[in-house]
């Protein structure tokens, strides 16, 4: 069973940095791209990154270019998002996504509150 | 870039069906997408991959109840029988080379 389970998430004030994780399992975790997506509170699904199956290539939102960096860790099976000078409008639940080109799994998310 | 539209909220009684659309933009008629649902208080679930064709493939354990159609740019999700647990938010998903994942605005659909 493809299992996606997040952590990291919490409250940290504005300009501040954490480290979220995304321990995948029952699936072959080097084969596949990866996604970030996020959800604000009370609005719709927002792309935020990816990374390709051997971490040779990344993308960004706009959004979060220069801020973010996506990474992986394929002996560990996990996903990292590193997230630098947080704002206000980062705040949101973040998910972790399987892709083969679409998104096809999901984790649970994690809740990141940006707030002084 | 691909841009996906889908109306904001929709309505149909238990038992019934309902048929959301999710409509690509000029130039994206061709573009395979994914539906996916997301239940109150839930993180989305994978419902589907449908291709312009309007073949899909769809997710582990997906009710037969969810089928899929396409028309031109238009992408269509259609639940039958009508279930309460189906009020939950639908969004639907493409990928470009240049602009990777897209979403559209998501439509809510209430059971009456």
């Amino acid at each position: 069973e493809v299992q996606l389970v997040e952590s990291g998430g919490g409250l940290v004030q504005p300009g501040g940095s954490l480290r979220l994780s995304c321990a995948a399992s029952g699936f072959t975790f080097s084969s596949y791209w990866m996604h970030w997506v996020r959800q604000a509170p009370g609005k719709g699904l927002v792309w935020v990154s990816r990374i390709n199956s051997d971490g040779s290539s990344t993308s960004y939102a706009d959004s979060v270019k220069g801020r973010f960096t996506i990474s992986r860790d394929n002996a560990k099976n996990t996903l990292y998002l590193q997230m630098n000078s947080l704002r206000a409008e980062d705040t949101a639940v973040y998910y972790c996504a399987r892709a083969w080109l679409l998104l096809d799994y999901w984790g649970q998310g994690t809740l990141v509150t940006v707030s002084s | 870039q691909p841009v996906l539209t889908q109306s904001s909220s929709a309505s149909a009684s238990l038992g019934s069906s309902v048929k959301l659309t999710c409509t690509l933009s000029s130039g994206h008629s061709s573009y395979i997408i994914a539906w996916h649902q997301q239940q109150p208080g839930k993180a989305p679930r994978y419902l589907m991959k449908l291709e312009g064709s309007g073949s899909y493939n769809k997710g582990s354990g997906v009710p037969d109840r969810f089928s899929g159609s396409s028309s031109g740019a238009d992408r269509y999700l259609t639940i039958s029988n009508l279930q309460s647990e189906d009020e939950a938010d639908y969004y639907c998903e493409t990928w470009d080379s240049n602009t990777l994942v897209v979403f559209g605005g998501g439509t809510k659909l209430t059971v009456l």
